[in-house]
């Protein structure tokens, strides 16, 4: 079965500062990767994907995640956070071989605050 | 714009009433989903469809059930709601349903039942 794990639930840092939000994911075949904001009282919004090809995945607002299979994680990044970056993210997997009806498993959230 | 809506955005009923949230997509998506979400669970799938009069459960679908009658709607009820439904619900459309396919959410509803 797929699975993702986000071992932080919360993750400070400073305005200005590089963030990390980490995602590891355990499938049995090959892996298609998502990331997900949610801004208080809103909906989900797609941040990134890894479908294949390059390892480093650039998306919205700035942000980009790498995937690294041998690890199997899938970090969210970028260079230098703003305040408004602060919200709940979300990691999420999808099992090529898991012989499943293609459903995403989301990761529990991580809390991301981003300090002035 | 095309667009995700729910309705309402926050509902209050009580143990044992039937509830039925509202999931309607401009966006012509022949996949729905519906979520729930709560603290520490991250979002686990109710049931789900891959269009018109096409059904199918989740991870978490007791005491829930779905119709897909349009393209557009893809209402959810609780026959009798229980305490432990309490949480916020969100809906989801794709395009494909292919395993590249992205999910994109509405606003959410907040239920709570008493």
């Amino acid at each position: 079965a797929q699975s993702v794990a986000q071992p932080e639930d919360q993750v400070n840092v400073a305005e200005g500062n590089p963030l990390t939000v980490k995602c590891t994911y355990s499938v049995s075949g090959n892996p298609y990767l998502f990331w997900y904001v949610q801004y208080p009282n809103r909906g989900l919004q797609f941040l990134l994907k890894y479908i294949t090809g390059d390892n480093l995945v650039k998306g919205s607002y700035g942000f980009e995640a790498e995937f690294n299979k041998s690890q199997t994680s899938f970090h969210l990044k970028k260079p230098s956070a703003l305040v408004s970056d602060s919200a709940l993210y979300f990691c999420a997997v999808r099992d090529k071989g898991s012989g499943s009806a293609r459903q995403l498993t989301f990761g529990s959230g991580t809390q991301l605050t981003v300090l002035p | 714009d095309a667009e995700i809506t729910q309705s309402p955005r926050h509902k209050i009923t009580e143990t044992g009433r039937q509830v039925t949230l509202a999931c309607h997509q401009t966006w012509n998506h022949n996949n729905m989903f519906w979520y729930r979400q709560d603290l520490g669970h991250g979002l686990r799938l109710i049931h789900y469809s891959y269009g018109v009069q096409d059904t199918n459960k989740g991870e978490v679908s007791d005491g829930y059930s779905v119709s897909r009658s349009n393209t557009e709607d893809l209402p959810l009820t609780l026959e009798s709601a229980a305490s432990s439904q309490t949480s916020v619900y969100f809906c989801a459309s794709s395009e494909s349903g292919g395993w590249t396919d992205t999910q994109y959410f509405g606003p959410g509803t907040r239920l709570t039942v008493l």
